[in-house]
């Protein structure tokens, strides 16, 4: 199985400042079509999982450009820049290039 | 707008069975493949199963592999997850999520809980 390891496990940050997550993978998340399935997610408090990025660096509909992801192979970001109180949560990167589909075990953040 | 509604959860005694559902609405069903992930308490996500647009391939992690069957009725556009012999492990909110080009969580439901416990 693919792992995800995301770091920090948690994040503190004050409204309007910037933050990174790192997630890496135990194996190249490159599809053999070419594309590489990593996607970011934002999951608020009592609500489910919202996609937020996909393919690396794609914004889903209706995300902010204040979210950015980049990377590629094992190695991948998401960085969020001015930051707002609707962004706190917890973020998890996933994986759906090959089965079992995998996630990092998340990244808290919290306001400073 | 894309909806998903999960249904069927509750209180199980383990060796049980319990049968998800989940209502999709805003979109043709049949076109998109979907997916069964859940959440144990206070835990991070963990993908169970994939079904195809079409319902010819299902795919299935290891814990649930012969217990659980993913299925989906495109007539109804309802996907289900069947569960049997149900284990304390199991015990989680468990999500339908639809696909997109690829994607393969793109939308999410709300979820259905279901304790698994004597």
């Amino acid at each position: 199985d693919v792992v995800m390891t995301q770091t920090p496990v948690s994040l503190s940050v004050s409204l309007g400042g910037q933050v990174s997550i790192s997630c890496r993978s135990s194996q190249s998340l490159v599809h053999n079509n070419g594309n590489t399935y990593l996607s970011w997610y934002l999951q608020k408090p009592g609500q489910s999982p919202q996609l937020l990025i996909y393919k690396v660096s794609n914004r889903f509909s209706g995300i902010s450009d204040r979210f950015s992801g980049s990377g590629s192979g094992t190695d991948f970001t998401l960085k969020i820049s001015r930051v707002e109180p609707d962004d706190l949560g917890v973020y998890y990167c996933g994986q759906g290039t090959q089965y079992p589909y995998t996630f990092g075990a998340g990244t808290k953040l919290e306001l400073k | 707008e894309v909806q998903l509604v999960e249904s069927g959860g509750g209180l199980v005694q383990p060796g049980r069975s319990m049968k998800l559902s989940c209502a999709a609405s805003g979109f043709t069903f049949s076109n998109y493949g979907m997916a069964w992930v859940r959440q144990a308490p206070t835990k991070g996500l963990e993908w169970v199963a994939t079904i195809s647009y079409d319902g010819s391939s299902t795919y299935y992690r290891d814990s649930v592999k012969g217990r659980f069957t993913i299925s989906r009725d495109n007539a109804k556009s309802t996907l289900y997850l069947q569960m049997n012999s149900l284990r304390s492990e199991d015990t989680a909110t468990y999500y339908c999520t639809r696909a997109l080009l690829g994607i393969p969580f793109a939308y999410w439901g709300q979820g259905t809980l279901v304790t698994v416990s004597s």
